[in-house]
Parts: structure tokens; sequence; C-alpha cells
């Protein structure tokens, strides 16, 4: 069965490091999700991309935050200058279609920065 | 604004024990509802969703308008459903986007035996 799959699993950097979390959606999803989840918090939206452009994102996706499908199969979340408070676990998700298509979930990609 | 409220953070029931899990949202229009499940070490999946009306391993859950809820339930509690519970609300995104699901705080339930 197709997943999406998220590298690294865990990444450990610096404040004020750039960091990049890489995604390969399912091969033939269009829409493209960053999440991400403080530890005790929820799950939060971060952006949607599709058609080689954000559609959506989040007043917490500000400019230190980038995405980019670079090659049609990986989708990448880059954090410029990383803060303390970016500290979380960040889901990729992709589906097929907007209106009705199921989400499916990567199995995250937990930062911590010190 | 689309708001998602899970009030319990952890539900404890034994097993063969009715299960609950409680959703609220808020949303203007016509919002489609979802559960997803995130078993231990593994990642989040959908467990159903309003618009299919069908029972996945046990589970239902209706979309109750008037209350605006959406409860996830089950007869009979089962050690592995020991798992934590996201409800989601997916409502219209920008034209020609996907649209984003909002996730509640989720739900930890523990099925003791």
């Amino acid at each position: 069965e197709p997943e999406v799959t998220q590298t690294p699993s865990h990444q450990v950097t610096q404040m004020g490091q750039e960091v990049i979390l890489r995604c390969v959606p399912i091969s033939n999803h269009l829409y493209f999700y960053w999440y991400r989840q403080i530890l005790g918090q929820k799950v939060e939206f971060l952006v949607s991309f599709y058609n080689n452009e954000i559609s959506e994102k989040s007043e917490i996706f500000d400019d230190q935050f980038s995405v980019e499908r670079p090659d049609g199969s990986n989708f990448t979340l880059k954090i410029r200058s990383t803060k303390l408070e970016d500290s979380a676990m960040y889901f990729c998700a992709s589906k097929f279609n907007t209106n009705t298509g199921e989400l499916f979930f990567g199995e995250g990609s937990r930062l911590t920065v010190l | 604004a689309q708001r998602v409220t899970q009030p319990e953070k952890l539900l404890s029931v034994f097993k063969g024990a009715p299960v609950e899990l409680k959703c609220n949202y808020s949303y203007s229009g016509s919002p489609e509802l979802f559960w997803y499940v995130q078993y231990s070490r593994q990642r989040l999946q959908l467990l159903l969703r309003h618009i299919s009306r069908e029972s996945i391993k046990g589970f239902t859950a209706d979309l109750n308008k008037g209350e605006t809820s959406f409860h996830l339930k089950k007869p009979f509690a089962q050690e592995e459903d020991s798992a934590m519970y996201y409800c989601a609300l997916s409502g219209q995104g920008l034209t020609g986007g996907g649209n984003k699901l909002t996730f509640g705080t989720g739900t930890q339930l523990k099925v003791e035996l």
C-alpha cells in the first residue's frame, strides 16, 4: 500500500540554523500539506500546496517558512532560521482530490531546536 | 473561522463498556467531519468520515448539525481501541486549493481490562 514517507524522523538543530524537512507524497496525489504538533498540543495546519503553488497558509507559516516541490516527487518544508518554539513534530500529508479525498499522513519528523 | 472542540483529554473505560468520544465544531458553512486515529507509534490515519455513514472497527459517528456535534461511539470497547482520537473538520479552502483540516486537541482513549 502506498504511503507518505518523511525524512528525517528526528532532527536536532541549533537555534538560528536552517532546517529542511523532506516528504515524498503518494505518487498520484495532487494536494500536499504540512501540519505541526507541538508536544502536548493539537495538530495545527501550516500550509497547503497545489499546482506548484501555495493554496493556503496559516498565520504560523511566516516568512521563516517555505515549501517547495523541486522535482515532482519530493515536497519539502524549509525553516530558514529556527527558533526554540519551532520544536515540534512536523507531519506531511497528501490527497488525491480536493473534495472528499482522504488525507494520508506521513509518520512525522520530530524537530528539536536547542 | 473553523474550530473543533474535544472536551476530554483522556477517556478511560473498561473492556466491553460503551465508548463516546465527544466532538463539537464551529463553522459557518457546510463542513465535512472526520475522525482520525493514531495508534501508539503509528501515523495518523482516517477512521471514518461523516459523508460515508459507515461503521469502521465498530465505531460510528453521526453529524448533528443542530448541536454542531460529531461524537464518536462504539457499543463495546476493545483493548485494541486504545489510541489517540482526533476529530477534524474540513471547510472551504481557497479556490483551486485543497481543503485544509482543522483538528481538535485529541482524546486519548484507554481501554482497561
